[in-house]
């Protein structure tokens, strides 16, 4: 069964500072990976996705995230922490997207301080 | 382009009232899923339909029945409301594998706010 662990439920940081949100995942065939964000009273939109090309992934508004299989890790990352970044944050995983459902992580709520 | 639309947006309920939470998305997707959110407990993935006729349970479906209506549409059924499914329910859908790899795996609603007192 796959599982997803997300390393602290708040996470703080002042503006400017990098962000680090830590993501490890557990599956047993080769994971697709996704973190996605939510602003409140809102739904959920993708951030970004690991689909087994590029271990180094790209999202939108300056994230990024690192697969490492060998630390089976999905950390997302922002070198530069904005105001608008204050969220939550879910990591996700799956084996067959598209055909089995995402198994998300419990989330973290990102604080940016002035 | 809307996208995955759910209704109501709001509503409150007694002990042991019924309701129906409604789902409709306009991307031809094949996959429908209702998932829960409570606070310190991420989604849960309640009910699925991973195509038109099919549903199946998630992890958390005691409480709740489905229809997968059409390929559109994809309701949430709580025959007997209880308190402890006080939460936000949250609709979501995907295309087939290549779409979803390319797209982003899932498409959510905007969520229904549910209080049962």
């Amino acid at each position: 069964a796959q599982s997803v662990t997300q390393l602290g439920s708040h996470v703080s940081v002042s503006e400017g500072a990098l962000v680090l949100l830590r993501c490890n995942y557990s599956s047993s065939v080769p994971p697709y990976l996704f973190w996605y964000v939510q602003y409140p009273n809102q739904g959920l939109q993708l951030l970004l996705k690991y689909t087994s090309a590029a271990t180094l992934v790209k999202g939108i508004n300056g994230f990024e995230a690192e697969f490492k299989k060998s630390e089976t890790s999905f950390h997302l990352t922002k070198p530069s922490a904005h105001m608008s970044d204050a969220a939550e944050y879910f990591c996700a995983v799956t084996d067959q997207p598209g055909n089995t459902p995402l198994v998300f992580g419990k989330g973290t709520r990102l604080s940016v301080i002035a | 382009n809307a996208g995955v639309t759910q209704t109501p947006k709001f509503q409150v309920l007694k002990t042991g009232q019924s309701m129906t939470l409604q789902c409709a998305q306009d991307m031809n997707h094949n996959s429908m899923y209702w998932y829960r959110q409570d606070p310190g407990m991420g989604l849960r993935l309640i009910y699925y339909s991973a195509s038109e006729g099919t549903t199946d349970k998630g992890e958390v479906p005691n409480g709740y029945n489905v229809s997968r209506l059409n390929k559109r549409e994809f309701s949430l059924r709580l025959e007997s409301a209880a308190p402890s499914q006080t939460s936000v329910y949250f609709c979501a859908s995907s295309g087939a594998r290549r779409v979803a790899l390319s797209t982003g795996e899932l498409f959510f609603g905007e969520g229904s706010r549910l209080t049962v007192l």
